[in-house]
């Protein structure tokens, strides 16, 4: 099994709908990220948390908020979505401690198209 | 604050060619760099790191020096496959940025046989 999983992996919905993405991981890792990937552009930090009671904004938060409800949960919802918001999302997750903390950890990726 | 830049893609070689990506950074202090690879239909997994200059970082038979005095960590192989084929991502990591991320806009690869 995947340490790290996102649902849905594909998602295509409509100018103004409410969309939440989703990714749980069992590596037992206390910092958890969400980005984006657009062509030539590589993966931009939209939110990150360091731990359960932690939320932090990345370069590119408007229009997106999270919720961590367990360590191991780590939710990006998008309010309202907008036709640019259409991107691939990631998840991510690296360890507080030891000797790999500057390492993260990807999830498979959710496609994302808003209409 | 930090950047990465690394060159534009597509790349494409023949099978056994060699392989070079080149990567650029700017950062305050000294960071962590890193070369993530993206698979087709896949999420990023990290190829290799270097965490102090001079360092050397490989893997499947990819290879990257930190360079300080360049501010570079260029990506090589000697003799690709067509497994090789896939969006190589530059990146750096500063402990002052709470060992956050900061990634180069991706290299696009295509090895054919």
């Amino acid at each position: 099994d995947a340490d790290v999983t996102q649902t849905p992996r594909n998602r295509i919905t409509k100018t103004g709908k409410r969309i939440m993405l989703e990714c749980s991981q069992t590596k037992g890792h206390d910092r958890m990220y969400w980005y984006r990937q657009d062509p030539g552009l590589g993966l931009r930090l939209i939110y990150y948390s360091f731990d359960v009671k932690d939320i932090n904004k990345g370069e590119i938060s408007d229009g997106y908020s999270v919720s961590r409800q367990a360590q191991a949960k780590f939710s990006l919802s998008l309010e309202s979505a907008i036709p640019n918001q259409t991107a691939l999302y990631f998840c991510a997750t690296s360890d507080r401690a030891g000797p790999s903390t500057d390492t993260q950890y990807f999830g498979p990726g959710t496609r994302l198209t808003v209409l | 604050g930090n950047s990465v830049t690394q060159m534009e893609g597509p790349v494409t070689l023949s099978e056994e060619a060699f392989l070079t990506i080149n990567c650029t950074y700017t950062a305050t202090g000294y960071p962590s760099l890193f070369w993530y690879v993206q698979y087709p239909g896949e999420g990023l997994q990290l190829l290799l790191k270097a965490t102090k200059a001079d360092d050397k970082g490989s893997n499947k038979g990819f290879e990257a020096t930190y360079r300080k005095e360049t501010t570079s960590f260029h990506l090589e192989k000697g003799s690709v496959q067509v497994s090789d084929s896939a969006v190589y991502f530059c990146a750096l990591s500063g402990k002052a940025a709470g060992n956050k991320l900061t990634f180069g806009g991706g290299t696009r690869v295509l090895v054919k046989p």
